[in-house]
């Protein structure tokens, strides 16, 4: 069956970065782009962007452009995301998702704190 | 950015009651919508894609319609199991965008 893995919880100091991992089994890896949602209690859920798992092509959020930074390694079937600059706003849970939203992800929490 | 708006923020009913969601987005999406369940803890999970089809091993309890702006979930005979926030999300504009969620509680 389709699996999303993710890393596991970040706790990270302001101003560092993070990088958070999807490993993907169950499927062909190169047939779903792989799209990443923030989540937290104030905002919601938020888009952050999608990759082509393929190409390694990218389509960023504007919001979350310079913040996010998406990339894939086909060997492994792992997607990543790189949260630069970080500060408490950051703090949140991540989601992978994959098949158009079908399959997701268990969730990465990162806290950003001093 | 197409605003979603969701309705009620929460919710309370009673088992066997039918329970109905209503998202509103800010502009027409052309039916481009996803209704997701999120339990506590969990990832959200996928209920209704296109704004009335069925995602795969979703109980035939969970019913989307809707079409432009408006769109809606409904829950026959809810079940305990049913206790959850739901989300709506639309994917015809980029990016996409989810609704604030809608709390369900058992009375």
């Amino acid at each position: 069956q389709v699996q999303l893995q993710q890393s596991g919880a970040e706790l990270a100091k302001p101003g560092s970065s993070v990088k958070i991992s999807c490993k993907a089994s169950g499927y062909t890896f190169t047939s779903y782009y792989i799209s990443w949602i923030k989540q937290t209690t104030g905002q919601g859920l938020e888009y952050i962007g999608y990759i082509n798992t393929g190409s390694g092509g990218t389509n960023y959020n504007e919001k979350f452009k310079g913040k996010a930074t998406l990339t894939v390694d086909k060997s492994s079937s792992t997607a990543f995301m790189q949260l630069s600059s970080l500060t408490p706003d950051d703090s949140a849970v991540y989601y992978c998702a994959s098949g158009g939203f079908a399959y997701w992800g268990q969730g990465t929490l990162v806290t950003v704190s001093s | 950015d197409i605003q979603m708006t969701q309705s009620p923020a929460s919710l309370s009913a009673s088992l066997g009651e039918t329970v109905t969601i209503e998202c509103r987005a800010s502009e027409d999406i052309y039916s481009n919508l996803a209704w997701y369940q999120q339990k506590p803890g969990n990832s959200p999970q996928l209920l209704i894609y296109d704004a009335n089809s069925l995602a795969d091993g979703v109980p035939s309890r969970f019913s989307g319609s809707g079409s432009g702006t408006q769109y809606s979930l409904k829950i026959n005979s809810l079940q305990s199991e049913d206790v959850a926030s739901y989300f709506c999300q639309q994917y015809n504009n980029y990016p996409w965008t989810f609704g604030g969620g809608t709390k369900l509680e058992l009375k």
